[in-house]
C-alpha cells in the first residue's frame, strides 16, 4: 500500500524566513498530494494541493511542488510570519482503484519565531 | 450552516467499555473516513466509506466498528477490544474523486 514519508519533523525559523518541507511517497500511480495545516486545538484544513499532472502550484505566500520521477513533493511558505506556526500534514491516496482515502505524512511542528 | 460536525468535543469513559463518536455532515458528501492522531504519528485511516451500507477498513481497524446507515452520518464505536483507546479521533467527508477532504473539529477521547 502507499506509505507517506514526511521530513523534518520540528522546523523552527525566524519570522520573514522561508521554510520548506518535504514528503516522498512509494505509490507511482498515486496523482493528487494535498497539504494540511492545523492549528493548536483546531481541526486539519486543506491549504494548497497538486495534481500529478503540473509540477508546480503557487498562492500567494505558498507552493508545492511535485518531482514524479523521485516521488517527492515539497512546501514552501516564503516571509514566514507567525500566525504560519502549526503542524502541516502532506498526504497522498493509493494510486490503484478508486478510493479517495488519504494516506497523511506524520506531519511537520513549524514554529516562526517573531 | 454547512459542514461536518462531531460530537462531543470530549469524551472519558472507563476500560472495558464500548463507546460510540458521532460524525454527521450535510455537504452532500458520498465519502467519509474516521483517522486517529497521535502525537508524532500523523493521522492513521480507521474506516472509510464511500457510499451508504457500505464501508472498508483502513490501516488500523482493529477494535473499532462502523456504520453507515444514511449519508450524512458515520458515527465510530470504540470497543473494549481496543487496547489503546485514548486518542484524538478527526472525522473527515470528501466528494468521490477530488481528493480534498474536509474534516470535523474532533472528539478527543480518554479512558481511564
Amino acid at each position: 500500500g502507499e506509505n507517506v514519508e514526511q521530513h523534518p519533523s520540528t522546523l523552527s525559523v525566524q519570522e520573514g524566513d522561508s521554510a520548506v518541507i518535504k514528503c516522498t511517497y512509494s505509490d507511482s500511480a498515486s496523482n493528487y498530494f494535498p497539504w494540511y495545516k492545523q492549528e493548536l486545538g483546531k481541526r486539519p484544513q486543506l491549504i494548497i494541493d497538486i495534481r500529478s499532472n503540473v509540477g508546480e502550484k503557487k498562492d500567494q505566500r505558498i507552493a508545492v511542488t511535485l518531482n514524479k520521477t523521485a516521488k517527492h513533493f515539497s512546501l514552501h511558505i516564503t516571509e514566514t510570519q507567525p500566525e504560519d506556526s502549526a503542524v502541516y500534514f502532506c498526504a497522498a491516496p493509493p494510486g490503484t482503484g478508486a478510493t479517495n482515502k488519504l494516506i497523511f505524512g506524520t506531519g511537520t511542528l513549524l514554529a516562526v519565531q517573531p | 450552516d454547512g459542514g461536518i460536525t462531531q460530537s462531543p468535543k470530549y469524551l472519558f469513559r472507563k476500560e472495558g467499555q464500548n463507546v460510540t463518536l458521532s460524525c454527521e455532515q450535510n455537504l452532500n458528501h458520498d465519502a467519509m473516513y474516521w483517522y486517529r492522531q497521535d502525537p508524532g504519528q500523523g493521522l492513521r485511516l480507521i474506516y472509510y466509506s464511500q457510499i451508504v451500507n457500505d464501508f472498508q477498513k483502513g490501516d488500523i481497524a482493529e477494535g473499532y466498528s462502523v456504520s453507515r446507515e444514511k449519508k450524512e452520518s458515520f458515527p465510530l464505536t470504540v470497543t473494549s477490544a481496543q487496547k489503546n483507546p485514548t486518542a484524538f479521533y478527526l472525522c473527515a467527508s470528501s466528494i468521490l474523486g477530488t481528493g480534498e477532504a474536509f474534516f470535523g473539529q474532533g472528539t478527543r477521547l480518554t479512558v481511564v
